[in-house]
């Protein structure tokens, strides 16, 4: 089946530790994107990727950093410096150029603070 | 309707009855806008889309209304069912960047 995958499901975080959060899919999408869901508030981008090899900050990436070293895959990873990281995150993709650009959603990961 | 801030509007229907919930977006450049179902714990659905030069569009149960006049989106579910009940928010886009809604909570009561 196509999808996007989001692992782990629950991923708990120590003081001054860094987190990697991932996002895989097999839906050959070029486009892939990281936002974070706080309760009560709409989705807030962290980073979006156009292309392999090339991302974006959005509008709250401080205290985040990603890859895409493959079209596949968009790790997220939550470093010590977000100072405030419990929240969901969910991962994205879409294809581009067609006009017909819907974001399919990864079933999330809830990140907490220990 | 959507708003921003911390308190999500709340709808609340009886099984059967029919469903609105409304979307105000901002950006009257906006090409294409998407409505999405969350349920607790997972990830947005896509339920239904619509694109700028259309005033109305039919799904299964569903019919999402564009009113570009005042920058209004709404999405009807008829025979609303507990199914039904999830966060709904509104999407709307823009040369690939999504903008979204604080999103509604519908409870479906039976």
């Amino acid at each position: 089946d196509g999808g996007i995958t989001q692992s782990p499901k629950y991923l708990f975080r120590k003081e001054g530790q860094n987190v990697t959060l991932s996002c895989e899919q097999n839906l050959n999408h070029d486009a892939m994107y990281w936002y974070r869901q706080d309760p009560g508030q709409g989705l807030r981008l962290i980073y979006y990727s156009q292309i392999v090899n090339d991302f974006q900050k959005g509008d709250i990436a401080e205290g985040y950093s990603v890859s895409r070293e493959k079209k596949e895959s968009f790790p997220l990873t939550v470093t010590s410096a977000q100072k405030n990281p419990t929240a969901f995150y969910l991962c994205a993709s879409t294809v581009t150029g067609t006009g017909d650009e819907k974001l399919f959603f990864g079933s999330g990961t809830q990140l907490s603070v220990l | 309707g959507e708003s921003v801030g911390l308190h999500l509007p709340t709808l609340s229907v009886q099984e059967g009855d029919n469903s609105i919930i409304n979307c105000a977006y901002s950006n009257s450049a906006s090409d294409y806008f998407i409505w999405y179902k969350q349920e607790s714990g997972k990830g947005p659905q896509f339920i239904i889309d619509i694109r700028s030069n259309m005033d109305k569009r039919q799904g299964q149960r569903v019919t999402v209304l564009l009113n570009k006049t005042v920058k209004h989106l709404s999405l009807q579910i008829a025979a609303t069912q507990p199914g039904d009940s999830a966060v709904y928010f509104c999407a709307e886009v823009t040369a690939n960047q999504f903008y979204f809604g604080t999103g509604t909570s519908l409870t479906v009561i039976p």
